[in-house]
């Protein structure tokens, strides 16, 4: 399987502290994304970064790439309860069209 | 952005009967595609959605189970056939443009199946 893998599965925190999950992959990517899911709703894409890019910020959000090490990492900081849900890192790798993602990481923001 | 609106939201189905389920986008699209995600689970995808010819499936998912219809670029519908308990997942339908990278989903119908 193609499919990433995400730690920690779940990661429960206080409201104002940072979250922060991984995802490592096995393919080369073009480039890697973050997704968020709200009760097993749909999927809303956060923030994508590219293969050439190291780093990316998008208000709260930080992402950062290791390309050697085919691994990602997806920083929250200031967390609010609002930020509760599933997040999903997903990669698009350099060949054919689908997208794979990663096993997820559960985040609970305690108020 | 792409705006989709994805039907039924949930459903709950006895076992051996289908359920269709609708994803109608805004604008025309290429490339649409269904995920399925069991209880718990990372997203899987069934197949492919192709205007005008044949899904594309993915391993271990058959148009005999999972039919699909693409009949333009702005519908399709992923039917579940002669469903089982184990088929009990969000099926979640998602687009991707031309013009941008990432995918837009759905809000994913929620099916139970006794």
């Amino acid at each position: 399987s193609q499919q990433g893998e995400e730690d920690p599965q779940a990661l429960s925190i206080q409201e104002g502290e940072n979250a922060t999950m991984n995802c490592s992959y096995k393919t080369s990517i073009n480039n890697l994304q973050w997704y968020r899911q709200n009760s097993g709703r749909g999927l809303v894409h956060l923030i994508l970064i590219r293969s050439n890019e190291r780093e990316k910020h998008s208000g709260r959000l930080r992402v950062t790439l290791d390309t050697s090490k085919k691994s990602s990492s997806l920083l929250i900081t200031a967390s609010r309860a609002a930020d509760t849900a599933s997040y999903f890192c997903a990669t698009d790798p350099n060949t054919g069209n689908q997208f794979y993602f990663g096993t997820g990481t559960s985040l609970t923001v305690i108020p | 952005s792409a705006v989709i609106s994805q039907k039924p939201s949930r459903d709950i189905c006895q076992r051996g009967t289908s359920l269709t389920i609708q994803c109608q986008v805004d604008s025309q699209v290429t490339m649409m595609f269904w995920y399925r995600q069991q209880p718990g689970q990372s997203l899987t995808l069934i197949a492919t959605a192709n205007q005008g010819s044949e899904a594309t499936y993915e391993s271990g998912f058959v148009i005999d189970k999972f039919p699909i219809s693409r009949p333009n670029l702005t519908f399709s519908t992923l039917t579940v056939s002669n469903m089982s308990p184990e088929d009990s997942s969000i099926y979640l339908c998602s687009v991707e443009r031309a013009d941008n990278e990432k995918l837009f989903f759905g809000s994913g119908t929620q099916l139970s199946v006794l």
